[in-house]
């Protein structure tokens, strides 16, 4: 068990520029999550995936934002034309979906996160 | 919608001695679960600890335990003989029926030698 991988660790960009970040999950976890995390506050749900497919996205995935997780493994999350707002720390997530009770009580596993700078 | 409020942005205490942190909660849901997460300094948040809203019987897990208090809405974190190795930001979450997890805005606790 390797954990939950992320890259790049840290990007810095031009506003303007598009950024892509990877995420790695755990091996035969189904489900994938992305949070954001700004400076003194705790994660925000982005979307979630289970194998290959989007089942939710926040409202604070603007249209710039998509997510893909193409074959049900690694994820990726691009922000188009960044903006100063979207510096942020970006986090993956996943768990193996078990359908019992509240998914919510499938623990989760966090990667250290993607630290995205736009100047 | 739900809220996870945590009114303490930091706190420090001595190595060996015993720390709270607290945590409000809103929500209309009946049943759901109820998250410690420690994000320790440049490293993955890990969970430290979860309560399910249907059992009455507190959680435990070594040194850590919680307080949880349904009718109040209060879910309050206890780290008894404190460590070096506990510094880290400490985040309240709230999982219900959606698959999200809404999480307050963290508390920074420091353990001094």
């Amino acid at each position: 068990d390797t954990g939950v991988s992320q890259n790049p660790r840290h990007k810095i960009t031009k506003r303007g520029q598009n950024v892509t970040f990877r995420c790695d999950p755990i091996s035969e976890h189904n489900r994938l999550y992305w949070y954001r995390q700004t400076l003194g506050q705790g994660p925000e749900f982005l979307t979630y995936f289970q194998n290959e497919a989007q089942l939710e996205k926040s409202r604070l995935l603007s249209d710039r934002f998509s997510a893909e997780r193409p074959k049900g493994s690694f994820s990726t999350l691009e922000i188009q034309r960044t903006e100063q707002g979207d510096s942020a720390m970006y986090l993956c997530a996943s768990s193996r979906y078990i359908r019992t009770g509240l998914s919510s009580g499938n623990t989760i596993y966090f990667g250290e996160g993607s630290w995205l700078t736009v100047v | 919608a739900q809220t996870v409020t945590q009114s303490q942005p930091e706190m420090s205490v001595q190595e060996a001695e015993t720390v709270t942190l607290s945590c409000t909660y809103d929500t209309s849901e009946n049943n759901y679960y109820l998250f410690w997460y420690k994000q320790p300094p440049s490293r993955q948040m890990i969970l430290v600890i979860r309560q399910e809203a249907y059992k009455q019987q507190n959680a435990t897990e070594n040194r850590f335990s919680v307080n949880f208090q349904k009718a109040a809405k209060s879910f309050s974190l206890k780290i008894s003989d404190s460590q070096l190795g506990d510094t880290a930001m400490y985040f309240c979450a709230f999982g219900g029926g959606s698959e999200k997890l809404v999480f307050g805005k963290g508390m920074k606790l420091t353990v001094n030698p």
